[in-house]
């Protein structure tokens, strides 16, 4: 398996609070991904970023943020969060963008109240 | 905007029988195609991708998909099916060119019965 953390792997939050995922990957892959995973929506992107400090936007970036200030380490905050950001999110890594596979962290499940 | 179908929430299998997963797409230009599985309380764990070339691409765990450019599908395949394979999956797809992440499908239950 790709050496993908995800810390916490659980979380119970209340509306309005600051949350802050951590992925860190030991495999020196230049791309990282974050995903929210849904009943009904499969995975949805969230952010990507495709080096340090370097970040993009993905579908679902509405109320997440995120930074990579290290090559291993890629960070999502939901600043104030809601309950319609309780999910599985999942962290994703990848050597290249175009025909690379992604590999995937075991997830952060997320609650809301 | 490209997009993927997974038109069976689930599927359901007898052990030793043969398996299908479908899988179609909508994207501009050619496409990298992808089939994930995931089980229960993990991350996705890739199986196997289209790139170019042959048609018929063999993965891991016995799993092959066929590539139809004309029907624009990529099902999944396996020949004899494991109670082991229960689990969900995912098709995934992006265009071969330009600046367009991964798009995913909604995935597809697998149950395979003993």
């Amino acid at each position: 398996d790709a050496g993908i953390t995800q810390s916490p792997r659980h979380k119970v939050t209340e509306t309005g609070t600051p949350v802050t995922l951590r992925c860190h990957q030991t495999e020196n892959h230049r791309y990282m991904y974050w995903y929210r995973q849904d009943p009904g929506h499969g995975l949805r992107l969230i952010h990507y970023s495709y080096g340090v400090k370097d970040t993009d936007k993905g579908e679902v970036s509405d109320g997440y943020s995120v930074s990579r200030s290290k090559t291993e380490d890629f960070l999502l905050t939901l600043e104030s969060a809601t309950s319609s950001q309780t999910s599985v999110y999942f962290c994703a890594i990848s050597e290249g963008r175009d025909n690379q596979p992604q590999h995937f962290g075991d997830g952060t499940r997320l609650s809301i109240l | 905007a490209q997009s993927v179908a997974q038109p069976e929430d689930q599927v359901n299998v007898a052990e030793g029988n043969p398996l299908t997963v479908k899988c179609t797409y909508s994207v501009s230009g050619n496409p990298y195609l992808f089939w994930y599985v995931q089980y229960p309380n993990r991350g996705l764990q890739f199986l196997l991708k289209y790139i170019t070339g042959d048609n018929l691409v063999k993965g891991s765990y016995g799993f092959e998909a066929e590539f139809n450019k004309s029907q624009t599908s990529f099902h999944l395949k396996k020949p004899s099916a494991l109670v082991s394979d229960s689990a969900l999956y995912f098709c995934a797809v992006r265009a071969n060119s330009g600046y367009s992440t991964l798009t995913f499908g909604k995935g597809t239950m697998l149950l395979v019965s003993p």
